[in-house]
């Protein structure tokens, strides 16, 4: 299995609701990744875990919370958030970090749409 | 400031006809650079790593130091290749993206 999993696929929120993003994999990845694209830029980097740990926050407002249960999935928890914050969110993952010159895998990523 | 640049955001080019996406990026010690293509309604996925030195779907891309340049290249577009391409450079377990280049390959 050389797939990282996303759900839901497309979740619209009210800017009052509380939701969260999933995403899985099964490569025995130790590094996992949120990002957040808008249409036609590059994916922003948001959060970083190695070994389940949060390693990097690119000063992410707290309306986004990630969180690692453990080293096959990794959750962003939303919470009041505004119309900007629409866009695709990425998952990735990759076996020691990137900056071991590793393949990262992504995900299909859930499209979100704050109303 | 780690920087990735690519220079054009949209890119046509006849189907048969020689394919250059430009790649320059800002020098901080030993770079590791990668290509990252993102075909449409699928997943971004690598395209190929400049410390394999290996060709993915007949691109190859040469890193040059000097010019800190790593541009992609395929000397007879295909169809099939229309996608946004991403040049990207690691750097302490984040992975910085350019702001891509859309290729169009006309048939």
């Amino acid at each position: 299995d050389t797939e990282v999993t996303q759900t839901p696929k497309h979740l619209v929120m009210g800017m009052t609701n509380k939701k969260s993003l999933k995403c899985e994999q099964h490569m025995g990845h130790r590094a996992m990744y949120w990002y957040k694209q808008k249409a036609k830029k590059p994916p922003e980097l948001m959060f970083v875990y190695s070994y389940e740990k949060l390693s990097i926050n690119e000063s992410v407002p707290s309306r986004f919370s990630p969180e690692c249960p453990n080293s096959s999935l990794l959750n962003l928890h939303l919470h009041a958030l505004q119309p900007e914050d629409s866009a695709l969110y990425l998952c990735a993952s990759s076996q020691l970090g990137f900056v071991m010159n590793t393949e990262a895998f992504f995900g299909q990523g859930t499209r979100l749409t704050v109303v | 400031a780690q920087r990735v640049t690519q220079p054009e955001k949209l890119l046509s080019v006849f189907k048969g006809a020689p394919v250059e996406l430009k790649c320059n990026y800002s020098y901080s010690g030993s770079p590791e650079l990668f290509w990252y293509v993102q075909y449409s309604r699928q997943r971004l996925q690598l395209l190929l790593r400049h410390i394999s030195r290996e060709s993915i779907k007949g691109f190859t891309a040469d890193l040059n130091k000097g010019e800190t340049s790593f541009h992609l290249k395929k000397p007879f577009a295909q169809e099939e290749d229309s996608a946004m391409y991403y040049c990207a450079k690691t750097s302490y377990d984040k992975v910085i993206f350019g702001p891509g280049t859309s290729l169009s390959v006309i048939p």
